[in-house]
């Protein structure tokens, strides 16, 4: 499956680092989204945007900074990040952000925080 | 908030036996979604319910959506290798401010 495509797939970065996740979608939707996935845990959202306007932002620490420059690309700006913030990150789209709506998930990028 | 519960969090079988995992709302959901996550893999859509007391089938696989909407089931029968993975619930209560919430999953392992 290539609807949605993530890069890097794999990242290790110490807690001074600024690295930046990059998601793109192939689909043609109108909204995007970034989740965090930890061992353990349920999937958490982070962001959501739709027509390139964010329209959720789940409480989460201001060290992870999205960017959706449009519908089809979606970026997540890591800086200072912690140890526990570890963790699978998938970005997902969907047509809208209507809660019926199936959404489609990259491969993710597992992020090591040292 | 809205909350979704999955139980059990794992479970192991032997192949050829079945196989249910089970989901709870705190609220009635508006539609449930059931994903698949292979090992190392991300989640992947696998069915949508709507209405009270659906029921919908893939091969071996029944899906089931609660008289209440507040609680839906997946079964497997008869599970193979292949249906290893972790199965995730995520339903949506409806009102202005959407939010899809996900189930933490269960997990199956299945024994050749």
């Amino acid at each position: 499956e290539t609807g949605v495509t993530q890069t890097p797939r794999h990242l290790v970065m110490g807690m001074t680092n600024k690295k930046s996740l990059k998601c793109e979608q192939h689909l043609g939707h109108n909204a995007m989204y970034w989740y965090k996935q930890s061992a353990k845990k349920p999937l958490e959202l982070m962001f959501v945007y739709n027509f390139k306007e964010q329209t959720e932002n789940n409480s989460v620490p201001s060290r992870f900074s999205p960017e959706c420059p449009n519908s089809s690309h979606l970026f997540l700006h890591l800086h200072t990040l912690q140890p526990e913030d570890s963790a699978l990150y998938l970005c997902a789209s969907s047509q809208g952000t209507g809660g019926w709506e199936t959404q489609y998930f990259g491969p993710g990028t597992r992020l090591l925080v040292l | 908030g809205q909350q979704v519960m999955q139980i059990p969090q794992y479970q192991h079988v032997q192949e050829g036996e079945d196989f249910t995992t089970y989901c709870n709302s705190s609220t009635t959901l508006s539609n449930i979604q059931w994903y698949k996550q292979r090992p190392g893999g991300h989640p992947v859509f696998l069915i949508q319910l709507v209405k009270s007391g659906e029921v919908k089938k893939q091969k071996r696989l029944t899906f089931q959506f609660g008289e209440a909407k507040k609680n839906s089931s997946l079964h497997i029968t008869a599970t193979q290798t292949t249906d290893v993975g972790t199965y995730f619930c995520a339903g949506e209560s409806g009102g202005s401010n959407y939010k899809l919430t996900f189930g933490k999953g269960t997990l199956l392992t299945v024994n050749p």
